[in-house]
C-alpha cells in the first residue's frame, strides 16, 4: 500500500519561505507524477503544481513565480519551496500522485498545516 | 483555466436517501473528470475517475456520468458515512481545478 508522509514547519514567518517534504513509502516514486494540493482553513483545494520523477515541473501559473519543487529518487521523496509567503498562503499542504496520462490523485499524504504568522 | 462549479453548495439528505451533485465546466474537459470525498480533519479520497469509473474499494452506490462539461455524481442510497463535502476535479490540462465542493450534511 502506497503512503504519502508530509513534514515541515508548522508555522512560518511572512516574506520567508516554506519548505515541505513528501516521503513515499510502499512504492517507487519512479513513473508517477508527484502533486502539491493546498487548502486554507474552511475553504476549497487548490492545485499548486507536479514534479515528475525525471525532475520536469508544471506549475499553477497563479503560484509559478513562487513555487519550486525537487524530487530526489534515491529517498524516495520530493519537495516543495514556496517563497515570499504571507497570511494568504496558510493552508492544509498535502502531496499525492497521480498518474500518466489520467491525473486523477489516487493516493494523498495525510495533510500538515502550516500557518504564516510572525 | 478551467473553472469548475458545482451544485449545490451544500445539501440536507436523510439515510437512505438518493443524492445527485452536479458539476460544470465552463469549456469542455473530455472525460477527465474526477470525484473525491473529505470528512473533515481528512485528506481527500478518490472516489470516481474518468468520469464514471469507481476507484477500487469504493462502494458501488457511488457512480459518476457526464462528459464534455456538464457531469454528475450519484449516491444511490445515502449511508451514514456518506455525510461528507465532495469535490469534482478536471484532470483535462493544467492548472488543475477542482469545485468549490458540495458538503451532503444530515
Amino acid at each position: 500500500q502506497v503512503q504519502l508522509q508530509e513534514s515541515g514547519p508548522g508555522l512560518v514567518k511572512p516574506s520567508e519561505t516554506l519548505s515541505l517534504t513528501c516521503a513515499v513509502s510502499g512504492g517507487f516514486i519512479s513513473n508517477f507524477y508527484w502533486n502539491w494540493i493546498r487548502q486554507p482553513p474552511g475553504k476549497g483545494l487548490e492545485w499548486i503544481g507536479y514534479i515528475y520523477y525525471t525532475g520536469r515541473t508544471n506549475y499553477n501559473p497563479s503560484l509559478k513565480s513562487r513555487v519550486t519543487m525537487s524530487v530526489d529518487t534515491s529517498k524516495n521523496q520530493f519537495s516543495l519551496k514556496l517563497t515570499s509567503v504571507t497570511a494568504a498562503d496558510t493552508a492544509v499542504y498535502y502531496c499525492a500522485r497521480s498518474l500518466k496520462g489520467s491525473y486523477y490523485f489516487d493516493y494523498w499524504g495525510q495533510g500538515i498545516l502550516v500557518t504564516v504568522s510572525s | 483555466d478551467i473553472q469548475m462549479t458545482q451544485s449545490p453548495s451544500s445539501l440536507s439528505a436523510s439515510v437512505g436517501d438518493r443524492v445527485t451533485i452536479t458539476c460544470r465546466a465552463n469549456q469542455t474537459t473530455s472525460t477527465y473528470l474526477n470525484w473525491y470525498q473529505q470528512n473533515p480533519g481528512k485528506a481527500p479520497k478518490l472516489l470516481i475517475y474518468a468520469a464514471s469509473i469507481l476507484q477500487r474499494g469504493v462502494p458501488s452506490r457511488f457512480s459518476g456520468s457526464g462528459s464534455g462539461t456538464d457531469f454528475t455524481l450519484s449516491i444511490s442510497s445515502l449511508q451514514p458515512e456518506d455525510f461528507a463535502t465532495y469535490y469534482c476535479q478536471q484532470s483535462h490540462s493544467t492548472p488543475y481545478t477542482f469545485g468549490q465542493g458540495t458538503k451532503v450534511e444530515i
